[in-house]
């Protein structure tokens, strides 16, 4: 099994391109999230979706924006890369049960310069 | 205040030691609460779901304290493949967005 999967791994951009980070899930589950980790800050919530075509906002989205076009996608966008998103992005998904576990991606580490 | 606070460590201890890490959350709605552990570099995976009676996996035996809003997480006869760092996380609320502690660094030396 796949799991999730994240595209790309590695990335370096410069200060103002744009990019997508791709999320590919295949165990049919209807909520996915992404989060960034930075050391010391541990994961914190950019946006999630509870469900195709549904997105929100979690605790930093500022400079990002997602779409859920398809239940087991889910895509990272950013239109003006800036250095302080310099930073692991983990995608993660899991079902509706309020006790069940998120599955992670492998990260996709971004490099802005 | 962030919602999952733990102690970042680092805790530093010889194979065969004992050590016990703690988390407290802020919400007293939350629902459902884990251990993930996550190596250097890599994703975090489920350790184990922690449950209101307590629960043990092998070496490792998780509680929670709802009255006083904390988890643990207790680390038996320790083994340097512990070595890593251990998530605290909660998940509140209708939509059970699981929220991250910063974690704690654990190291475990010959």
């Amino acid at each position: 099994n796949a799991g999730v999967t994240q595209t790309p791994k590695f990335r370096v951009l410069k200060t103002g391109q744009s990019m997508t980070l791709l999320c590919a899930q295949d165990m049919n589950h209807e909520y996915m999230y992404w989060y960034r980790q930075d050391p010391g800050m541990g994961l914190r919530l950019i946006h999630y979706s509870v469900g195709e075509g549904t997105t929100a906002k979690g605790e930093v989205p500022d400079g990002y924006n997602v779409s859920r076009l398809k239940k087991q996608n889910f895509l990272l966008g950013l239109e003006s890369a800036a250095p302080s998103q310099t930073s692991v992005y983990f995608c993660a998904s899991s079902t509706t049960g309020r006790g069940t576990e998120a599955f992670f991606g492998q990260g996709t580490r971004l490099t802005v310069v | 205040r962030k919602e999952v606070e733990q102690d970042p460590g680092p805790f530093n201890v010889p194979e065969g030691a004992t050590v016990a890490f703690n988390c407290t959350y802020s919400n007293s709605a939350s629902q459902s609460f884990f251990w993930y552990r996550q190596d250097c570099r890599k994703e975090p995976k489920l350790l184990m779901s922690v449950y209101s009676s307590g629960n043990e996996d092998g070496r490792f035996t998780a509680q929670l304290n709802r009255a006083s809003q904390y988890i643990s997480l207790l680390i038996r006869d320790s083994k340097l493949s512990d070595s890593a760092t251990y998530l605290c996380v909660v998940r509140s609320g209708g939509s059970y967005i699981p929220t991250f502690g910063r974690g704690t660094s654990l190291i475990v030396h010959p």
